[in-house]
Protein backbone atom coordinates (compact mmCIF):
# COMPACT_ATOMS: atom_id res chain seq x y z
CA UNK A 1 0.00 0.00 0.00
CA UNK A 2 1.10 3.19 -1.32
CA UNK A 3 -0.52 5.68 0.63
CA UNK A 4 -0.66 7.48 3.81
CA UNK A 5 0.13 5.39 6.74
CA UNK A 6 -0.57 6.44 10.47
CA UNK A 7 -0.24 4.75 13.42
CA UNK A 8 -1.36 3.83 16.00
CA UNK A 9 -4.78 4.02 14.70
CA UNK A 10 -6.71 3.60 18.16
CA UNK A 11 -5.18 5.34 21.47
CA UNK A 12 -6.80 4.98 24.77
CA UNK A 13 -5.15 7.10 27.22
CA UNK A 14 -5.70 8.40 31.22
CA UNK A 15 -6.39 11.95 31.11
CA UNK A 16 -2.72 13.47 31.93
CA UNK A 17 -0.67 11.46 29.73
CA UNK A 18 1.26 12.23 26.59
CA UNK A 19 0.59 10.88 23.71
CA UNK A 20 2.31 10.70 20.40
CA UNK A 21 0.99 9.82 16.66
CA UNK A 22 3.03 8.83 13.63
CA UNK A 23 2.49 9.74 10.06
CA UNK A 24 4.49 8.37 7.25
CA UNK A 25 3.32 10.25 3.73
CA UNK A 26 3.24 9.03 0.29
CA UNK A 27 6.99 9.02 -0.39
CA UNK A 28 7.22 11.72 -3.16
CA UNK A 29 5.25 14.30 -1.42
CA UNK A 30 6.46 17.04 -0.08
CA UNK A 31 3.96 18.20 2.12
CA UNK A 32 2.58 16.89 4.71
CA UNK A 33 -0.38 18.28 6.91
CA UNK A 34 -1.89 17.66 10.14
CA UNK A 35 -5.89 17.73 10.86
CA UNK A 36 -7.84 17.00 13.43
CA UNK A 37 -11.63 15.80 13.31
CA UNK A 38 -14.03 15.08 16.30
CA UNK A 39 -17.32 13.34 15.74
CA UNK A 40 -19.73 15.16 13.32
CA UNK A 41 -17.24 17.70 12.17
CA UNK A 42 -15.47 18.43 9.32
CA UNK A 43 -11.61 17.98 9.49
CA UNK A 44 -9.90 21.15 10.95
CA UNK A 45 -6.39 22.06 10.10
CA UNK A 46 -3.88 22.16 12.68
CA UNK A 47 -0.27 22.59 10.79
CA UNK A 48 1.69 21.45 8.18
CA UNK A 49 5.30 20.55 6.55
CA UNK A 50 7.48 21.37 3.69
CA UNK A 51 10.04 18.88 3.49
CA UNK A 52 10.99 19.33 7.21
CA UNK A 53 10.05 22.87 7.76
CA UNK A 54 7.11 23.55 9.73
CA UNK A 55 5.57 26.69 7.65
CA UNK A 56 2.22 26.80 9.44
CA UNK A 57 1.74 25.93 13.05
CA UNK A 58 0.08 29.05 14.34
CA UNK A 59 -3.43 26.91 14.48
CA UNK A 60 -1.87 24.46 16.90
CA UNK A 61 -4.96 24.26 18.97
CA UNK A 62 -2.32 24.74 22.41
CA UNK A 63 1.22 24.72 22.98
CA UNK A 64 0.50 21.08 24.66
CA UNK A 65 0.33 20.19 20.90
CA UNK A 66 3.83 19.98 19.32
CA UNK A 67 4.61 18.49 15.31
CA UNK A 68 7.77 17.57 14.05
CA UNK A 69 8.94 16.22 10.41
CA UNK A 70 12.71 15.81 11.02
CA UNK A 71 14.15 14.47 8.08
CA UNK A 72 11.16 15.49 5.74
CA UNK A 73 9.94 12.19 5.60
CA UNK A 74 7.49 11.02 8.52
CA UNK A 75 6.33 12.90 10.70
CA UNK A 76 4.84 12.77 14.73
CA UNK A 77 2.27 14.45 16.59
CA UNK A 78 2.58 15.04 20.35
CA UNK A 79 -0.21 15.83 22.62
CA UNK A 80 1.35 16.51 26.10
CA UNK A 81 -0.68 16.55 29.38
CA UNK A 82 -4.39 14.73 27.27
CA UNK A 83 -7.23 16.44 28.44
CA UNK A 84 -10.81 14.74 27.90
CA UNK A 85 -11.02 17.64 25.11
CA UNK A 86 -8.30 15.89 22.75
CA UNK A 87 -10.37 13.16 22.09
CA UNK A 88 -10.99 13.20 18.53
CA UNK A 89 -9.49 11.71 14.94
CA UNK A 90 -6.26 12.97 13.99
CA UNK A 91 -5.72 12.63 10.49
CA UNK A 92 -2.48 13.31 8.56
CA UNK A 93 -2.44 13.94 4.56
CA UNK A 94 -0.07 14.62 2.16
CA UNK A 95 0.24 16.43 -1.33
CA UNK A 96 2.89 17.01 -3.60
CA UNK A 97 4.40 20.75 -3.73
CA UNK A 98 2.75 21.69 -7.08
CA UNK A 99 -0.92 21.88 -6.13
CA UNK A 100 -1.94 23.28 -9.68
CA UNK A 101 -2.23 20.58 -11.57
CA UNK A 102 -3.48 18.17 -9.11
CA UNK A 103 -5.21 19.57 -6.13
CA UNK A 104 -5.73 16.66 -3.88
CA UNK A 105 -4.99 15.98 -0.06
CA UNK A 106 -4.15 11.95 0.53
CA UNK A 107 -5.54 11.33 3.26
CA UNK A 108 -4.54 8.68 6.07
CA UNK A 109 -6.99 6.20 8.07
CA UNK A 110 -6.58 8.40 11.03
CA UNK A 111 -5.48 7.87 14.44
CA UNK A 112 -8.53 7.69 17.28
CA UNK A 113 -7.94 9.30 20.11
CA UNK A 114 -9.68 8.58 23.69
CA UNK A 115 -8.67 10.41 26.80
CA UNK A 116 -10.43 8.71 30.14
CA UNK B 1 -9.99 33.23 8.96
CA UNK B 2 -12.59 31.52 6.38
CA UNK B 3 -16.02 30.16 7.56
CA UNK B 4 -17.95 27.21 5.78
CA UNK B 5 -21.43 26.43 6.52
CA UNK B 6 -22.88 23.29 4.48
CA UNK B 7 -26.40 22.20 4.37
CA UNK B 8 -28.69 20.23 4.82
CA UNK B 9 -26.86 17.95 7.55
CA UNK B 10 -28.93 14.49 6.60
CA UNK B 11 -30.16 13.95 3.47
CA UNK B 12 -32.06 10.65 2.55
CA UNK B 13 -33.08 10.14 -1.39
CA UNK B 14 -34.65 7.53 -3.37
CA UNK B 15 -32.03 5.41 -5.44
CA UNK B 16 -32.07 6.98 -8.51
CA UNK B 17 -33.29 10.62 -7.43
CA UNK B 18 -30.81 13.18 -7.31
CA UNK B 19 -28.84 14.61 -4.40
CA UNK B 20 -28.08 18.34 -3.81
CA UNK B 21 -25.34 19.43 -0.79
CA UNK B 22 -24.88 23.56 -0.35
CA UNK B 23 -22.24 25.56 1.17
CA UNK B 24 -21.60 29.09 1.62
CA UNK B 25 -18.21 30.78 2.26
CA UNK B 26 -16.79 33.58 3.78
CA UNK B 27 -13.67 34.66 2.15
CA UNK B 28 -13.65 36.16 -0.49
CA UNK B 29 -9.94 34.81 -1.16
CA UNK B 30 -10.94 31.38 -1.31
CA UNK B 31 -10.57 30.16 -4.86
CA UNK B 32 -10.28 26.54 -4.45
CA UNK B 33 -13.48 24.48 -3.33
CA UNK B 34 -12.77 21.04 -3.00
CA UNK B 35 -15.45 18.14 -2.16
CA UNK B 36 -14.45 15.00 -0.01
CA UNK B 37 -16.37 11.75 0.44
CA UNK B 38 -16.17 10.24 3.63
CA UNK B 39 -17.45 6.20 4.25
CA UNK B 40 -18.02 5.47 7.55
CA UNK B 41 -14.33 4.30 9.40
CA UNK B 42 -12.88 5.34 5.99
CA UNK B 43 -10.25 8.40 5.42
CA UNK B 44 -11.59 11.11 3.44
CA UNK B 45 -11.11 11.29 -0.18
CA UNK B 46 -11.35 14.26 -2.67
CA UNK B 47 -14.55 13.05 -5.45
CA UNK B 48 -14.50 16.61 -7.61
CA UNK B 49 -13.15 20.33 -6.70
CA UNK B 50 -13.32 23.95 -8.43
CA UNK B 51 -11.27 26.61 -9.22
CA UNK B 52 -12.62 29.95 -9.12
CA UNK B 53 -11.90 30.81 -12.68
CA UNK B 54 -14.72 28.51 -13.55
CA UNK B 55 -18.63 28.13 -12.85
CA UNK B 56 -19.21 24.48 -13.43
CA UNK B 57 -17.40 21.29 -13.38
CA UNK B 58 -18.80 17.71 -13.94
CA UNK B 59 -17.56 14.71 -13.89
CA UNK B 60 -19.69 11.55 -14.80
CA UNK B 61 -21.97 12.06 -12.66
CA UNK B 62 -20.68 14.53 -10.21
CA UNK B 63 -21.60 18.37 -10.61
CA UNK B 64 -20.13 20.78 -8.82
CA UNK B 65 -21.02 24.76 -9.23
CA UNK B 66 -19.73 28.30 -7.71
CA UNK B 67 -21.23 31.68 -7.35
CA UNK B 68 -18.35 33.58 -6.79
CA UNK B 69 -20.37 36.83 -5.79
CA UNK B 70 -22.70 34.93 -3.91
CA UNK B 71 -19.93 32.97 -2.25
CA UNK B 72 -21.61 29.46 -2.72
CA UNK B 73 -20.91 26.54 -4.05
CA UNK B 74 -23.18 23.12 -4.76
CA UNK B 75 -22.52 19.76 -5.18
CA UNK B 76 -24.72 17.76 -7.38
CA UNK B 77 -24.78 13.97 -7.38
CA UNK B 78 -27.00 12.89 -10.31
CA UNK B 79 -28.58 8.67 -10.75
CA UNK B 80 -28.13 8.18 -6.97
CA UNK B 81 -26.94 4.83 -5.85
CA UNK B 82 -26.35 3.08 -2.60
CA UNK B 83 -22.67 3.07 -2.82
CA UNK B 84 -22.82 7.30 -3.23
CA UNK B 85 -23.93 6.66 0.75
CA UNK B 86 -21.56 8.62 2.85
CA UNK B 87 -21.16 11.84 4.49
CA UNK B 88 -19.86 14.86 1.87
CA UNK B 89 -17.72 17.69 2.70
CA UNK B 90 -17.32 21.04 1.53
CA UNK B 91 -14.33 22.76 2.19
CA UNK B 92 -12.27 25.95 0.96
CA UNK B 93 -8.96 27.60 0.79
CA UNK B 94 -6.76 30.06 -0.87
CA UNK B 95 -4.75 28.52 -3.77
CA UNK B 96 -2.09 30.41 -5.46
CA UNK B 97 1.66 29.14 -6.66
CA UNK B 98 2.96 27.79 -3.70
CA UNK B 99 0.12 27.87 -1.37
CA UNK B 100 -0.64 24.92 0.63
CA UNK B 101 -4.01 22.73 1.80
CA UNK B 102 -4.91 24.84 4.93
CA UNK B 103 -8.33 23.53 3.58
CA UNK B 104 -11.79 25.07 6.36
CA UNK B 105 -14.41 22.23 5.77
CA UNK B 106 -17.90 22.24 6.28
CA UNK B 107 -19.77 20.55 8.91
CA UNK B 108 -20.35 17.46 6.80
CA UNK B 109 -23.79 16.16 5.01
CA UNK B 110 -24.86 12.34 5.44
CA UNK B 111 -26.59 11.18 2.24
CA UNK B 112 -28.48 8.16 2.59
CA UNK B 113 -29.52 6.44 -1.01
CA UNK B 114 -32.70 4.52 -0.18
CA UNK B 115 -32.64 1.07 -2.09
Amino acid sequence: DTGVSQNPRHKITKRGQNVTFRCDPISEHNRLYWYRQTLGQGPEFLTYFQNEAQLEKSRLLSDRFSAERPKGSFSTLEIQRTEQGDSAMYLCASSPTDLWTTGELFFGEGSRLTVL
Amino acid sequence: GENVEQHPSTLSVQEGDSAVIKCTYSDSASNYFPWYKQELGKRPQLIIDIRSNVGEKKDQRIAVTLNKTAKHFSLHITETQPEDSAVYFCAASEDYSGSARQLTFGSGTQLTVLP
